[in-house]
């Protein structure tokens, strides 16, 4: 039974083009994240979403909004898509926003903007 | 400003050999500090944890690591290693609302 999950798990398309990505977590957690892992495998936090409410935002360009429907879904949509935004992108939970708490990541999205 | 350095980017041991991966943190008061591992393909899964307390701390799969605030640092450690350990390994550390993650380490397995 998949803690977090991700649709899709590998996504090409081409430049200039408006994509999703959707994060579903069944752990009751208030807390969810965005991560960027480029090609060097560094993860770099883009969004946190606590109780559906943006709590962090990474200055991340405005061609990413995330979208939380409700605590249990964090979607992320990329309008304009560059060349840059290949990388995978990974969703993550928390029961809450704190440092402290550990993490649970979903197996991520490999994006190619060709 | 918080951070986290892993010094080695890849490192490569024998099979049964021990293993020891490096971090160094930068942070203003107590961190919180998490070892992650992520298998190839697959997303970051919690190897071990210090919040406070007890400053040796033992994980899964028979990792630990110890805290030293002396020297800013929370290595990880394998008195084994086995052929699926091979992976790739962050150390983060947490507080506030944010973790920061390293670069990453690589751990190569040779038979």
């Amino acid at each position: 039974d998949t803690a977090v999950s991700q649709t899709p798990k590998y996504l090409v398309t081409q430049m200039g083009n408006d994509k999703s990505i959707k994060c579903e977590q069944n752990l009751g957690h208030d807390t969810m994240y965005w991560y960027k892992q480029d090609s060097k495998k560094f993860l770099k936090i883009m969004f946190s979403y606590n109780n559906k409410e943006l709590i962090i935002n990474e200055t991340v360009p405005n061609r990413f909004s995330p979208k939380s429907p409700d605590k249990a879904h964090l979607n992320l949509h990329i309008n304009s898509l560059e060349l840059g935004d290949s990388a995978v992108y990974f969703c993550a939970s928390s029961q809450a926003p704190s440092g402290g708490n550990e993490q649970f990541f979903g197996p991520g999205t490999r994006l190619t903007v060709l | 400003a918080q951070s986290v350095t892993q010094p080695d980017i890849h490192i490569t041991v024998s099979e049964g050999a021990s293993l020891e991966l490096r971090c160094n943190y930068s942070y203003g008061a107590t961190p919180y500090l998490f070892w992650y591992v992520q298998s190839p393909g697959q997303g970051l899964q919690l190897l071990l944890k210090y919040l406070s307390g007890d400053t040796l701390v033992q994980g899964i799969k028979g990792f630990e690591a110890e805290f030293k605030r002396s020297q800013s640092s929370f290595n990880l450690r394998k008195p084994s290693v086995h052929w699926s350990d091979a992976a790739e390994y962050f150390c983060a550390v947490g507080g506030g609302f944010k973790t920061i993650f390293g670069a990453g380490t690589r751990l190569f397995v040779k038979a």
